[in-house]
C-alpha cells in the first residue's frame, strides 16, 4: 500500500517555541492531507484538512493561528505548532487519501512534548 | 457519515479467533464499512473495508449483515501483536473531501 511518512517521530521543545512537523506521501500524490491529534487514552481527533495550493480547513475549536498548516506540494504538508505550551503536548498524526473508496494511509505519528 | 458503536474493550486468547462487533444502524446505501487498528504509539493501520459483501484479506475477514446495520471483524488466529485499538468507521466517498472520523474504538487485548 501507499506510504505516508512523518518527521520527526518525536520532539521535545521549550515552552514558547515553535515546532514544525512534516508529512510526506512517498509514492503517490495527495491533493488532500489530514492532521489529527491524540491525547493519552483518547481517540484521534481531526484537527484540519490540508488542501494542496489552498488554505487549510480547520475543525471547530482548533486555532488556525496556532496550528499553521502548509500544503505547498502534492507530496508534502507541514503542521507548525506556534508558541507551544505544555498543553499542546500530544501525539500528532497525518493522513493522506487516494481518491475513490480506498483506505486512508496514516503516518507513524509525531510525539510532541513541550517542557 | 453514519455513527458507529463498538464495545470499549475485549479480551481474546492467543491463537483463538477474535470477533469484534460494530453497530451502524443508520448506515446509508452508499457508505462503506472500514476497519482500522492502532497499535500503541503508532499511526492507524488499514485492515479491511466492504460495502455489502463479506470480504477477506491476509489480515482479517469482514462480515456485514444483510441489512448492513452491523458488521464483525474477524481476526482468525489472534496473536499478541494484534493487541491494539480497533476502529470501525462508516463513510461515503466524496469527491471534494473525505474525512475519516474516529470513534472510541474497541481496545483488544490478546492474552497468552
Amino acid at each position: 500500500g501507499a506510504v505516508v511518512s512523518q518527521h520527526p517521530s518525536w520532539v521535545i521543545c521549550k515552552s514558547g517555541t515553535s515546532v514544525k512537523i512534516e508529512c510526506r506521501s512517498l509514492d503517490f500524490q495527495a491533493t488532500t492531507m489530514f492532521w489529527y491529534r491524540q491525547f493519552p487514552k483518547q481517540s484521534l481527533m481531526l484537527m484540519a484538512t490540508s488542501n494542496e495550493g489552498s488554505k487549510a480547513t480547520y475543525e471547530q475549536g482548533v486555532e488556525k493561528d496556532k496550528f499553521l498548516i502548509n500544503h505547498a506540494s502534492l507530496t508534502l504538508s507541514t503542521l507548525t505548532v506556534t508558541s507551544a505550551h505544555p498543553e499542546d503536548s500530544s501525539f500528532y498524526i497525518c493522513s493522506a487519501r487516494v481518491i475513490g473508496p480506498k483506505e486512508a494511509f496514516f503516518g507513524q505519528g509525531t510525539r510532541l512534548t513541550v517542557v | 457519515d453514519a455513527k458507529t458503536t463498538q464495545p470499549p474493550s475485549m479480551d481474546c486468547a492467543e491463537g483463538r479467533a477474535a470477533n469484534l462487533p460494530c453497530n451502524h444502524s443508520t448506515i446509508s446505501g452508499n457508505e462503506y464499512v472500514y476497519w482500522y487498528r492502532q497499535i500503541h504509539s503508532q499511526g492507524p493501520q488499514y485492515i479491511i473495508h466492504g460495502l455489502k459483501n463479506n470480504e477477506t484479506n491476509e489480515m482479517a475477514s469482514l462480515i456485514i449483515t444483510e441489512d448492513r446495520k452491523s458488521s464483525t471483524l474477524i481476526l482468525p488466529h489472534a496473536t499478541l501483536r494484534d493487541t491494539a485499538v480497533y476502529y470501525c468507521i462508516v463513510r461515503v466517498q466524496r469527491t471534494s473531501y473525505d474525512k475519516v472520523i474516529f470513534g472510541p474504538g474497541t481496545s483488544l487485548s490478546v492474552i497468552p
